[in-house]
């Protein structure tokens, strides 16, 4: 089956960096997406990595290495409206999207 | 203004009685899923479609259907809800594998 693993939850203060690991085990695997989840609001796309390496969009940005089955999404410059859920998800043939659980991020002042 | 709508937003109901969650985007996308969501097990799929008339399984595809006989709507049919159902409730759209998904608001479903 598809799994995937990440922290449950991540505190940091106001202008900080976070990195929130994801270990994946996906058969025919495309490529890992990453979503933010404010309470009570829908998923937003925040990137997207096929290839191996590193995507920056802003002061996001996301990182791939498909031999390791492993990525990561990291957060600079750490505002309050940062604090979210943040969710892995991997693509696989067809449109199959296998989501992590979820980290949850508090960013305090 | 581009979007993905989903109605109803707030469903209560009965074991036993039907309901259709609809979505509708405006988009053009081909592809569309509906997913659940529920604390501490992140979003899971319960099934997509890459094209009109053609639908396929998710993770958790028991106990729901789906049709796509538009490219704009796919709609979630709950046959005989149960309260293992009682949700919250994605539809999502993209332009492909790996393309930005763009998600509905959301439907707040409880089961009695």
């Amino acid at each position: 089956g598809q799994s995937l693993e990440q922290p449950s939850e991540v505190t940091a203060v106001e202008g900080a960096i976070v990195q929130i690991n994801c270990t994946y085990q996906t058969s025919g695997f495309y490529g890992l997406s990453w979503y933010q989840q404010h309470d009570g609001g829908a998923p937003t796309f925040l990137s997207y990595n096929a290839l191996d390496g590193l995507e920056e969009t802003g002061r996001f940005s996301s990182f791939l290495s498909r031999s390791d089955s492993y990525g990561y999404l990291l957060l600079q410059e750490l505002q309050m409206k940062d604090s979210a859920s943040y969710f892995c998800a991997a693509s696989s043939s067809g449109n199959k999207l296998t989501f992590g659980g979820g980290t949850r991020v508090l960013v305090k002042p | 203004e581009a979007q993905v709508t989903q109605n109803p937003r707030y469903l209560i109901t009965v074991t036993g009685k039907k309901l259709t969650v609809t979505c509708s985007q405006n988009m053009n996308h081909e592809y569309m899923s509906w997913y659940r969501q529920d604390p501490g097990l992140g979003l899971r799929q319960i099934y997509y479609s890459m094209n009109v008339e053609v639908t396929d399984k998710g993770d958790v595809p028991e106990g729901y259907k789906v049709s796509r006989k538009e490219k704009r709507n796919f709609p979630l049919i709950l046959e005989s809800p149960s309260p293992n159902q009682t949700s919250l409730y994605f539809c999502a759209s993209s332009r492909g594998n790996g393309e930005t998904q763009y998600f509905g608001p959301g439907t707040r479903l409880l089961v009695l």
